[in-house]
């Protein structure tokens, strides 16, 4: 099955600056990778994906990039805000139709 | 649009007992996917209905079990409870189609176990 790994497991930025965390996946057949963020005592939210059709996604401050022969995708964060701050999770298809997910990223935005 | 809405918000059980857990997928969701978050983990995928059949499990004993019922709402259901069950419950809802669909969470339920 999909193993996935993200890093790093904690981040720390200053408002405004940009923010990256990077996933590997395991299985090359793999093609939909979806970012979830989730704040203290939430469920995951969708705040962007990409299909292996594509290298690179972008909505507003937030972008994902795809890799297919590395094998790996990133999420970019610019301009930070205090309101980023969350826990945010990668995914990528286990068998078609579920997901395994990344252990997670905490991102704290400082002011 | 109605998001997917889980119900209770917070449960505590004792260690042996049964619970239920609810679901109502988004508004034309035709899937609905159970996963298990332990603190400071990633959600761990426990299995997924489509057309009121079970349709792919996760690494989890039988005692979880579930259901999916005409208007595509879900429930999760544990038996003997162990300390281990400790966790959030979240529902994922998504519409089957050829490619991996795009799963939207609810809330979550918060069991804990004493």
């Amino acid at each position: 099955g999909e193993n996935v790994e993200q890093h790093p497991s904690t981040l720390s930025v200053q408002e405004g600056d940009s923010a990256v965390i990077k996933c590997t996946y395991s299985d090359s057949a793999s093609n939909y990778f979806p970012w979830y963020k989730q704040e203290l005592g939430k469920g995951p939210q969708l705040i962007i994906d990409i299909r292996s059709n594509v290298g690179e996604k972008k909505d507003q401050r937030i972008a994902v990039t795809l890799n297919k022969t590395a094998k790996h995708f990133s999420l970019h964060i610019t301009e930070t805000q205090p309101e980023d701050s969350a826990v945010y999770f990668c995914a990528a298809p286990n068998y078609g139709q579920n997901f395994v997910f990344g252990p997670g990223t905490r991102l704290s935005v400082l002011p | 649009e109605t998001g997917v809405t889980q119900s209770p918000t917070h449960l505590i059980k004792t260690r042996g007992q049964q619970v239920t857990l609810r679901c109502s997928s988004q508004s034309g969701h035709n899937t609905v996917s159970w996963y298990q978050q332990a603190l400071g983990q990633g959600p761990q995928f426990i299995f997924q209905y489509y057309r009121e059949e079970e349709n792919g499990r996760g690494n989890f004993p039988p005692r979880f079990s579930g259901l999916q019922f005409p208007n595509y709402s879900s429930e999760l259901n544990v038996n003997a409870l162990e300390l281990d069950d400790s966790a959030l419950y979240l529902c994922a809802s998504s519409v089957r189609g050829v490619d991996t669909d795009t799963q939207y969470f609810g809330p979550g339920t918060r069991l804990t176990v004493l």
